[in-house]
């Protein structure tokens, strides 16, 4: 399976600020996800991410909040938005490979809210 | 609402027993399933998946599907403390453009092996 990075791994931010998550991929893929895992919760699908389209959202999450960049066919962004302590979560890419809908996860950046 | 449900657990067994952990889903249109295993501070690790009914084996892991009781599970056979972790059974959802197919996570079950 790909090798999926995250960066930064780790971070404290304050309220009101924003971050911007990487996620990259060694070989080219078509679908990318960035999930998030709030402590002790199942992962729950933020947006699908694909070159050269828009991103698709979830219910509950919106593209001013979440903004999602996919330039490439192994690289893609998450930016969390004007954050509160609500999106203290782990945030997840994962990528689609395989003939029948198989994701594998890069490591997580883990986010805290101050 | 398209849902996944497992028993969260925990479900304790003795090394070397079988563990089962089983997984129920709602939408009868899917065709793919997952098995995810997670250890406290990782990231979800894909150990199975199956499409078709029946079983699936794989070294100690044998996966069952059974499409008309929309159920799935998982046995771990000679089970290890090594396999104590979180397991996440996921249901691909196929949507109406490839933008929208995805996975849906039921909350899992954490496996406790004891020695």
């Amino acid at each position: 399976s790909a090798v999926i990075s995250q960066k930064p791994s780790r971070d404290i931010c304050q309220r009101g600020t924003s971050l911007t998550i990487q996620c990259q991929v060694d070989s080219q893929v078509t679908m990318m996800f960035w999930y998030r895992q709030q402590p002790g919760q199942s992962l729950t699908l933020i947006a699908t991410a694909n070159q050269g389209s828009e991103a698709t959202y979830e219910s509950g999450f919106v593209i001013d909040k979440f903004p999602i960049s996919r330039p490439n066919l192994t690289f893609s962004t998450l930016t969390v938005s004007n954050m509160s302590p609500e999106d203290s979560s782990i945030y997840l890419c994962s990528v689609e490979e395989g003939s029948g809908y198989e994701q594998y996860f890069g490591p997580g950046t883990r986010l805290t809210v101050t | 609402q398209k849902e996944v449900e497992q028993n969260s657990g925990p479900l304790s067994v003795p090394e070397g027993a079988i563990a089962s952990l089983n997984c129920t889903y709602s939408d009868r249109g899917s065709q793919s399933f997952f098995w995810y295993r997670q250890y406290s501070g990782k990231s979800p690790e894909l150990i199975m998946f199956i499409y078709s009914n029946g079983d699936k084996e794989d070294g100690r892991f044998t996966a069952q599907l059974n499409k008309a009781s929309q159920y799935v599970s998982l046995l771990i056979r000679d089970s290890q403390p090594s396999d104590s972790a979180t397991y996440l059974c996921a249901v691909n959802i196929v949507g109406a453009t490839s933008n929208t197919d995805k996975l849906i996570f039921g909350t899992g079950t954490r496996l406790q092996v004891f020695p």
